[in-house]
């Protein structure tokens, strides 16, 4: 079973508003991956990191951004918060760039 | 420009029967290839992955890649109501982050 957590599970918070969502998981992983999801749709890319200090712009431009500071931390934020932004979040991780990602629960977002 | 492809569904089998899964990718490099299941609202979970060709199977699934024709398929044997769930390609080109096809809904008719 994969130990990588997001936290809140959901959120529901009102436009302009600086949110984080966070990441975190046990496993070591050096590559970690934030992915945008909406309902029924494809995920979308939107950060990455190969390990501590580097963080990479994904497929999807997005007004959000990353920090990774330690190997098992990789929180997203948002500085304000638009009714464009609601979505679901998933965080993931991976040993290499080339072994399977595990996934965390995601947060669902509303930008209310 | 690099793609996965799949067919997006949604594709109904009846259970107890075989649901066949496809997905085409546009390079010759890639090295491997991983099927996720995604229930509704949910994040996705690894079913399986195949790096060499031919077949792998683990219990129902069985997973088939043809390096030649660029394809990679998965197989789901006696086919339950439980098993319905949106199926995603992902593939790693030449050892970057992994891209994932848009996905295939599979609906399993009791």
């Amino acid at each position: 079973e994969a130990d990588i957590y997001q936290t809140p599970r959901y959120l529901v918070i009102g436009t302009g508003k600086k949110i984080t969502l966070e990441c975190s998981q046990t496993m070591g992983h050096d590559k970690m991956y934030w992915y945008q999801q909406d309902p029924g749709m494809e995920l979308h890319l939107i950060h990455y990191s190969y390990g501590v200090n580097s963080t990479e712009k994904g497929d999807l431009s997005s007004e959000s951004t990353v920090s990774r500071i330690r190997t098992e931390h990789f929180p997203l934020t948002l500085e304000s918060a638009r009714p464009s932004h609601t979505s679901q979040y998933l965080c993931a991780s991976s040993e290499q760039l080339n072994t399977e990602a595990f996934f965390g629960q995601g947060t669902r977002l509303t930008v209310v | 420009q690099k793609e996965v492809e799949q067919n997006s569904g949604p594709l109904s089998v009846p259970e107890g029967a075989i649901a066949s899964l496809n997905c085409t990718y546009s390079d010759r490099g890639s090295q491997s290839f991983f099927w996720y299941r995604q229930y509704s609202g949910k994040s996705p979970e690894l079913i399986m992955f195949i790096y060499s060709n031919g077949d792998k199977e683990d219990g129902r699934f069985t997973a088939q890649l043809n390096k030649a024709s660029q394809y990679v398929s998965l197989l789901i044997r006696d086919s339950q109501p439980s098993d319905s769930a949106t199926y995603l390609c992902a593939v790693n080109f030449g050892n970057e982050k992994l891209t994932f096809g848009t996905g295939t809904r599979l609906t399993i008719i009791p």
